[in-house]
Parts: C-alpha cells; structure tokens; sequence
C-alpha cells in the first residue's frame, strides 16, 4: 500500500483517442505531481498542484491538460497524443516543499 | 539550466560490500536534494531527502552527503543486500518552487 494509488496501471490508445490518468492520495498531502518518465531519459516534471492550484507547468504541450477537484485527487486528460508520448506516467504527492514526495506506481501510457 | 549527472549509470558488486553512488548538479541554487529507488515496474521510493543548509542525512544503512559548494552528493550504502538491487536517482530542487531535475539513475545489482 503505497498511500498514492494511479489507474489505470496500463492504457493503450490511439492518436486520436481521448482518456484521462487519475491519481489517488490518501496520506492527507496538500501537493501533487505529475511526472513522464521516458525510456533513456531522465524524469521529468510536468505539473506541479499546491492547495490544488496549479503552481508550475514545465512547458508541456497542451494536447495534455491535468485538473484538480481535490486535494485528494489529481487527472491528466489526454487528447490528440503522438507516439513519443508513450512513457510510464507517475503522480507523486507531498505535504509541502520539505518533506518527501511519495509516488504511485505509475500509469504506463503506449500510443498506437 | 540544471543539470543532474549520476555516475556510474550501472553497478554491480557482491553481497557485504560498502558502497557509493555519486550526484553531480550544475546550479548550486538548490532548495533540496532527494535520493529515490525505483523498483522494475514502480513508482520510486523516497530516500533521503537533504534540505540546502544540511550537509547530511542517515537512514539506516543509508548515508547521504550534500556539498553544494562543489555540486555534489553522494549516497553510501552499508553491507549492501540482494534486496538492495534497484535503481537509485537523485533530484534536484530548485529554489524556484516546484522545479526539480532529476539525473538518469544509477542500476544498482547486488549478486548474492
């Protein structure tokens, strides 16, 4: 029990699909995260929620496009993908800047 | 920019031995620096986590360092176990909330 619970744990779509990531915290954090991890490249932080507003958005393409309700829960929406989005999508959620980010075991995303 | 160095990318040594990873970043402006493992197939796992002013944490058999002055840290695992196989990331917070950088990883085998 990891505390950070991601559904589903595998998603196959096409390009012109549209599904949507969730992500499920239950250890009362009040930050959340969404990350891309791609195969030979290093992490990378792609939305950043406190207080369940958006608070950094590194650049990434609108065909993507996370939402909040909650501070519990955290979406990315996905639409229009391409191909070199097919990664392993991991949440992570923190109770601020100075503890530990703990992390879900991912969604691993492969587009057709 | 920032940019997070790991070396080695691989290691592999028998089961007892001491041993060291190394994190090399480029910004000494940092805000914190986090050490992960990552099973096959997971999330990561949190660490350590050493905030700028500290120059050291411990947990365990775990010991990190932090020299920002020189861009780097390292992680020293004591009498390393089978069950310690994994690969260990360093990230890399920027005093910019919500900016971390993480390097490519060290794979770590520890062979019975």
């Amino acid at each position: 029990e990891t505390g950070v619970t991601q559904t589903p744990r595998h998603l196959v779509m096409g390009m012109t699909n549209k599904k949507s990531l969730k992500c499920e915290q239950h250890l009362g954090h009040n930050a959340m995260y969404w990350y891309k991890q791609s195969a030979k490249k290093p992490l990378e932080l792609m939305f950043v929620y406190s207080l369940e507003e958006r608070v950094e958005n590194n650049s990434v393409p609108s065909r993507f496009s996370p939402e909040c309700p909650n501070s519990s829960h955290l979406f990315l929406h996905l639409h229009t993908l391409q191909p070199e989005d097919s990664a392993l999508y991991l949440c992570a959620s923190s109770q601020g800047r100075d503890q530990p980010q703990h992390f879900g075991d991912g969604t691993r995303l492969s587009i057709l | 920019k920032q940019e997070v160095t790991q070396i080695p990318a691989a290691l592999s040594v028998p089961e007892g031995e001491n041993l060291v990873l190394n994190c090399s970043f480029t910004d000494s402006a940092i805000y914190n620096l986090q050490w992960f493992r990552q099973d096959p197939g997971k999330g990561l796992t949190s660490l350590l986590l050493i905030q700028s002013s500290q120059r050291e944490q411990t947990s365990g058999r775990l010991n990190a360092s932090l020299d920002k002055s020189s861009g780097r840290s390292t992680l020293y695992i004591a009498a390393s176990q089978p069950g310690d196989s994994a690969t260990y990331l360093c990230a890399v917070e920027d005093t910019n909330a919500g900016k971390s950088t993480f390097g490519d990883g060290t794979t770590l085998t520890v062979k019975p």
